[in-house]
């Protein structure tokens, strides 16, 4: 069965530092996800992204962050300076075109700002 | 009042009971409903996906929505221990591609052998 793939599953980044987290979504997919969830806490939407341009982000997508799909397969998440309230696990998810489809979502990347 | 409500739980049920989970919702707005399984430190898997009112089956699995009421509801029956995890009801207003999911809180169950 397709999946949505993401690396890495775990990294530990010093605050003030970049990071970058990849996906890799399901290949006939066209519509492109971030969510969050912080350890104990809900899944929260970031950002959707369709056509090479973000259609929508939530208040906590501020200018930190970005999304990028830089080939034909994979997309990214960049925070560029990271804080300690950005320790969370963060899930690519995907969907297809088709009237119905819905969104699938990648393993995670567990993310811990020290 | 939150856009989705849904009662954290924990739940605990023997192994064989019929478990009901539930989610109320404010925004009649959101048109899609979904159920996911969410193991431990894992992403969230697809269970259960529903448009209209009324119920939907799959296996020993339910999806329940009630619109006039903003009210869904999972049931499983004949509950395994392997079912123990967090379930999500997530919703969404529309289907044309770039809708975001809004998610509940989850309710953690753990069925005991």
């Amino acid at each position: 069965e397709p999946e949505v793939t993401q690396t890495p599953s775990h990294q530990v980044t010093q605050m003030g530092q970049e990071v970058i987290l990849r996906c890799v979504p399901i290949s006939n997919h066209l519509y492109f996800y971030w969510y969050r969830q912080i350890l104990g806490q809900k899944v929260e939407f970031l950002v959707s992204f369709y056509n090479n341009e973000i259609s929508e982000k939530s208040e906590i997508f501020d200018d930190q962050f970005s999304v990028e799909r830089p080939d034909g397969s994979n997309f990214t998440l960049k925070i560029r300076s990271t804080k300690l309230e950005d320790s969370a696990m963060y899930f690519c998810a995907s969907r297809g075109q088709a009237p119905g489809n819905t969104i699938y979502f990648g393993e995670g990347s567990w993310l811990t700002v020290v | 009042q939150k856009e989705v409500e849904q009662d954290p739980g924990p739940l605990s049920v023997p192994e064989g009971a019929i478990v009901s989970l539930n989610c109320t919702y404010s925004n009649s707005a959101f048109q899609y409903f979904m159920w996911y399984r969410q193991y431990s430190r894992k992403g969230p898997e697809l269970l259960m996906y529903t448009y209209s009112s009324g119920n939907k089956e799959d296996g020993r699995f339910t999806a329940q929505v009630d619109k006039s009421s903003k009210y869904i509801s999972l049931f499983i029956r004949d509950s395994q221990p392997s079912d123990s995890a967090t379930y999500l009801c997530a919703m969404s207003a529309a289907n044309f591609g770039n809708e975001k999911l809004t998610f509940g809180t989850g309710t953690r169950l753990t069925s005991i052998p």
